[in-house]
């Protein structure tokens, strides 16, 4: 596509239930990037997935997050048993794994938790 | 660990000059970065330089890097109120690429 893709773009949910949230990274890219932007901070590295090497999980703040990416295409961002602290919006990137790393956004998923 | 700071927030006139600063602790970085964010929309490159380079002009848009003081600006000439937004300066890994950038924490520039 021509830009990186995410939905939904607002998601409301109680406090408990299991969200996913989905990423549709720029054809080619083959690195896929997902950040964590908290109001009125800065973003927080979650995950990143590169081809079909192991994906840095080293960013997921616990076990009730996790992302899958298929292949070099669509990656899902699953948070289950949602906490009012999850509320954020939630950003996918993607690049072309060049050796200047530029990063092309999404729009973001803006996650409220109540 | 690698760590980037930044301003919170700066108020300028349209038509003076902004300066955003940021400091960096990975002194290994090969490229830093200056994303632009507007109200409800995602990050946009704005520029960025290469660590072995002192300066880089785009435009309107001036990056100075001090590489000994790990010091990174983004001057913008003339701002409009079209340049309202929070500014992200960000550095990829050197000797601990993995791919991510290490974001700082925003600075919003207010035009008046």
């Amino acid at each position: 596509g021509a830009g990186v893709s995410q939905s939904p773009s607002n998601k409301v949910t109680e406090k408990g239930k299991d969200v996913e949230l989905r990423c549709d990274p720029i054809s080619g890219h083959t690195a896929l990037y997902w950040y964590r932007q908290r109001l009125g901070q800065g973003l927080e590295f979650l995950i990143y997935f590169q081809g079909n090497s192991a994906p840095d999980k080293s960013g997921l703040p616990s076990d009730r997050f996790s992302a899958e990416r298929t292949g070099e295409s669509v990656s899902t961002l699953t948070i289950q048993r949602t906490q009012q602290e999850d509320s954020a919006v939630y950003l996918c990137a993607s690049s072309s794994r060049g050796y200047n790393e530029k990063l092309f956004f999404g729009s973001g998923t803006q996650l409220s938790v109540l | 660990g690698e760590d980037v700071e930044q301003s919170l927030f700066l108020s300028v006139r349209e038509g003076d000059s902004s300066v955003i600063n940021c400091t960096y602790t990975d002194s290994s970085s090969t490229y830093l970065y200056w994303y632009k964010q507007e109200p409800g929309a995602g990050l946009q490159l704005l520029t960025y330089i290469f660590s072995n380079m002192d300066m880089k002009q785009d435009q309107r848009l001036t990056v100075l890097l001090n590489k000994k003081d790990k010091h990174l600006s983004l001057r913008i000439a003339d701002t409009q109120t079209g340049d309202s937004a929070i500014y992200f300066c960000a550095e990829s890994g050197g000797s601990s690429n993995t791919g991510k950038l290490i974001f700082g924490q925003g600075t919003t520039l207010q035009v008046k």
